[in-house]
């Protein structure tokens, strides 16, 4: 499959464990933050955003929060599982969001042993 | 199924011919963007379009163009690739500037030699 060949961080988790994927983001006056997940193989898939305004946001086993003091964004995954096993990658969008743009950080690897 | 589609996923060139990789969505979506993935210096906006005939230079935008004829096509031109345009290619579609969700292709890897 398709994969960039990056000397990622990387997390190992056992399967049922819950996850922690840190991120620190570049711009204080960022609009919104966003985790994106890859697959080996497959292009980024959303996960979740959350809006600067707000703490932390919860979708369907993985909570986002938002720590603006120190500029860290964190995705936690609960009750880890085998298809969780990626790259995970957090994204800001500058002020003023222009044309879209989403900035992306350097990614982390996910490991699930099973 | 909604779905953004690439072609080729794999392309391997030489200096200086041109090349096209083209990219689809059905999913009416207005917005749509090209991002290279090279390691170390994650994903790159190349250019985005937000809607038919109005496209703008993303981060990294030399060496490439695009057009935007129609909503659902939104092709990569590179008149004259060099080798530092070895990468990895996604393409993306959304609703609109203010969606994140936007949906990825599956990868083009392009190799010039």
């Amino acid at each position: 499959g398709e994969s960039v060949g990056l000397h990622l961080p990387t997390l190992s988790v056992q399967e049922g464990d819950n996850s922690i994927i840190n991120c620190a983001y570049s711009n204080s006056a960022s609009d919104y933050f966003i985790w994106y997940k890859q697959e080996s193989g497959k292009g980024p898939q959303f996960i979740i955003d959350i809006r600067s305004n707000m703490d932390k946001r919860q979708g369907q086993r993985v909570t986002v929060l938002l720590n603006k003091t120190v500029k860290h964004l964190s995705l936690q995954i609960a009750a880890t599982q085998p298809g969780d096993s990626a790259v995970y990658f957090c994204a800001e969008t500058p002020p003023g969001n222009q044309g879209g743009k989403l900035i992306f950080g350097q990614g982390t690897e996910l490991s699930v042993k099973p | 199924e909604a779905q953004v589609t690439q072609n080729p996923r794999y392309l391997i060139t030489v200096t200086g011919k041109k090349l096209t990789v083209t990219c689809s969505q059905n999913m009416n979506h207005e917005y749509m963007s090209w991002y290279r993935q090279d390691p170390g210096l994650g994903l790159r906006q190349i250019y985005y379009s937000m809607n038919v005939e109005v496209t703008d230079k993303g981060d990294v935008p030399e060496g490439y163009k695009v057009s935007r004829k129609e909503k659902r096509n939104f092709p990569l031109i590179l008149e004259s690739p060099s080798p530092n345009q070895t990468s990895l290619y996604f393409c993306a579609s959304s609703w609109g500037t203010g969606d994140y969700e936007q949906y990825f292709g599956p990868g083009t890897r392009l190799t010039v030699t």
